[in-house]
């Protein structure tokens, strides 16, 4: 069965500091997509990134980090030198390609909080 | 940049009443969503659809219908609101048959159910 699990609930680090943020799937198929959302206290939830199956290169943005490694089926956030912007819920989701094909199973979300 | 607009951030309503929730996409994108939030629950899909007058059913469809008379909009009706149905709804669009394509939201409208 697919299924998304971010264990962690909250985290709370102080500013400048370096955060990882655990994303661990499960799925069937060979062909997928994972994508991380940002929802900000604001609640409009902003898409960061989409990595499909079959690209384990890590990305860089900016601050920004992520860590695909399927031998773990892990797709692994972390910001560096953390802000209190980044302040916000991140959730991980994954879309099938033999499954319903505009359904996302998302994760439940951590809660990120940065402070000064 | 892709604007979703839902039409109130917080409505309160009464227990019975018939809840209409209004969403509109500018990007001419087929497939439009909802979604409830509910802490510890995260995002669960209620209704999608990927054309106009076209729907499907969510993980949780109990208690809801949907409207996609035009390509833009995307309206979440709740027949008989009840206590339960109180929890943040979000919409979504998204383009194309892929299932790749990044969702893009809107802010999210509060009910709060009385």
């Amino acid at each position: 069965a697919q299924k998304v699990t971010q264990a962690q609930t909250e985290i709370s680090v102080v500013e400048k500091e370096d955060v990882t943020l655990d994303c661990v799937y499960e799925t069937r198929d060979t062909t997928y997509y994972l994508f991380w959302y940002k929802q900000p206290p604001s609640g409009e939830l902003v898409f960061l990134i989409r990595r499909n199956s079959f690209d384990e290169q890590n990305e860089i943005s900016g601050r920004y980090s992520w860590n695909f490694q399927k031998s773990t089926s892990s797709f692994n956030f972390t910001i560096t030198a953390s802000q209190v912007v980044d302040s916000a819920v991140y959730f991980c989701a994954l879309s099938e390609a033999g499954g319903n094909n505009r359904k996302l199973i998302w994760g439940l979300g951590t809660s990120l909080a940065v402070n000064p | 940049d892709v604007k979703v607009t839902q039409s109130s951030r917080y409505l309160v309503k009464r227990t019975g009443e018939k809840v209409f929730l209004e969403c509109v996409q500018d990007m001419d994108h087929e497939n439009m969503f909802w979604y409830r939030q509910d802490p510890g629950l995260g995002l669960r899909l209620i209704y999608f659809s990927y054309d106009v007058k076209m729907k499907e059913k969510g993980d949780i469809p109990e208690g809801y219908s949907v409207s996609r008379e035009k390509k833009e909009r995307f309206s979440l009706i709740l027949e008989s609101a009840s206590t339960n149905q109180t929890s943040m709804y979000l919409c979504a669009s998204s383009s194309g048959q892929k299932y790749n394509s990044p969702l893009h939201f809107g802010n999210g409208t509060r009910l709060t159910v009385t």
